[in-house]
């Protein structure tokens, strides 16, 4: 669903450690949901999808969990890198629509 | 390698002065769509075409509008900005998502100035 006008929350993890990325949508009729990782000055890239027949889907170093009783969607990294210090955002798509996520700020500590 | 591509990357303008932001792409999809992220915060989505079909989202101000004038190419016209304008747009992509729930495809943004 859409969190527009919301400031990022944050979050700060040592490399190497798994990172946890929470994201709550608001549209029951949403039926696929994306996680994008956007760096500073850039465009959001790709990272992994999922369906809404599916409560899970790994990708390399990445799942997404989808639990649709609460409308939750979450994404981990595993054995988090210093490139993966970026703003990640889930969003989910009704119709044609693509709608974000507030995002957050994943910083990894060296 | 790019497949969409905004033009320009950095774009200043004057207060109420036209401004028009590029964006064309390679992968022949029929949806492209305008996003407006201001800092730290999601994007928003303005609108988008669905091959020459024009939806607008409710929220979005009389002064954005669009041309799509082929399949390549999408303009994002703002006829009289306002320094509350100022941000970075967003043109991405997608094929048929409601059919075959593929992902969008983003170019890098145009981060709009406004003096």
């Amino acid at each position: 669903g859409e969190s527009v006008g919301l400031h990022l929350p944050t979050l700060s993890v040592q490399e190497g450690d798994n990172s946890i990325i929470n994201c709550a949508y608001s549209n029951s009729a949403s039926d696929y949901f994306i996680w994008y990782k956007q760096e500073s000055g850039k465009g959001p890239q790709f990272i992994i999808d999922i369906r809404s027949n599916m409560d899970k889907r790994q990708g390399q170093r990445v799942t997404v969990l989808l639990n649709k009783t609460v409308k939750h969607l979450s994404l981990q990294i595993a054995a988090t890198q210093p490139g993966d210090s970026a703003v990640y955002f889930c969003a989910d798509l009704t119709g044609n629509q693509f709608y974000f996520g507030t995002g957050t700020s994943l910083t990894v500590i060296p | 390698d790019a497949m969409v591509i905004q033009n320009p990357r950095y774009q200043v303008t004057q207060f109420g002065k036209p401004v028009t932001l590029s964006c064309s792409q390679t992968l022949n999809h029929n949806v492209m769509y305008w996003y407006q992220q201001k800092s730290s915060q999601a994007p928003k989505l303005l609108f988008h075409y669905y091959d020459k079909d024009f939806n607008n989202e409710a929220d979005t101000p009389d002064n954005f509008q669009s041309r799509r004038p082929n399949t390549s190419f999408c303009f994002l016209d703002i006829r009289s900005p306002g320094l509350g304008d100022a941000a970075m747009y967003l043109c991405a992509t997608s094929r048929d998502p409601g059919y075959s729930n593929q992902p969008q495809h983003f170019g890098d943004g145009t981060r709009l100035s406004i003096l």
